[in-house]
């Protein structure tokens, strides 16, 4: 059962351009709602992070849009460079003391192409 | 992060063949998780471990074993190992206040 469903599967910017990912999840209760970043070889490291009291969060050139009733959230990444080309995978997890165990979508590999 | 060490980084092996991965953490963090990374199904949980006499099966945790020895040890065992095993594996690491996890690099895991 996938609680988070992440699209699209790959992805091809052009240098300059915006990338955008989305992610859906099932689950009322997620209360915490982070991306994390993975390049080749490495292991997957927290960009950017967001609860749902808040619609949006921006660092940087990352946004988070976040849309409670919809059940959706993205990641924008404005002006895309091509060291931005790594693996991206949303998540999301519960409260209630748990808010460490995530569970991730299926993952999104941007190519940002000179 | 280097802080989070996972060893061996490689691991070719035989069907049938128990096999120990092992992830050592300096960050003072009390949770632990074991993930597997395969292509198209992003990361999925394997087991995790808020203390140390904590141990909780994720959501694949079936033909898979883990031992916390140590606040700062966690080690995923394999009993028999099975060609469907092969995949990535990711030891991570968060404290009980943030939620961030951080993880280590990686074993990537073959079994013939």
């Amino acid at each position: 059962q996938q609680q988070v469903k992440q699209s699209p599967q790959s992805l091809i910017v052009q240098k300059g351009g915006i990338s955008i990912i989305n992610c859906a999840y099932e689950n009322t209760a997620f209360d915490y709602f982070p991306w994390y970043q993975q390049f080749p070889g490495k292991g997957p490291a927290l960009l950017i992070a967001i609860r749902p009291d808040v619609s949006e969060k921006k660092e940087g050139r990352f946004t988070i849009s976040f849309n409670k009733s919809a059940k959706q959230f993205s990641l924008h990444i404005m002006d895309s460079q091509p060291g931005d080309s790594a693996t991206y995978f949303c998540a999301a997890s519960l409260e209630t003391g748990t808010a460490s165990k995530l569970t991730f979508g299926t993952g999104t590999r941007l190519q940002v192409m000179l | 992060d280097a802080d989070v060490t996972q060893t061996p980084r490689n691991r070719i092996t035989k069907t049938g063949k128990r096999i120990m991965l092992e992830c050592s953490q300096t960050k003072g963090h009390d949770r632990m998780y074991w993930y597997r990374q395969d292509p198209g199904l992003g990361l999925r949980l394997i087991y995790y471990s808020f203390d140390v006499k904590d141990i909780n099966k994720g959501e694949i945790s079936d033909g898979y074993s883990v031992s916390r020895q140590a606040q700062a040890k966690f080690s995923l065992s394999l009993e028999s190992a099975i060609p469907n095993q092969t995949a990535l594996y990711f030891c991570a690491t968060s404290d009980s206040i943030a939620d961030t996890q951080y993880f280590g690099p990686g074993t990537r895991l073959t079994v013939l």
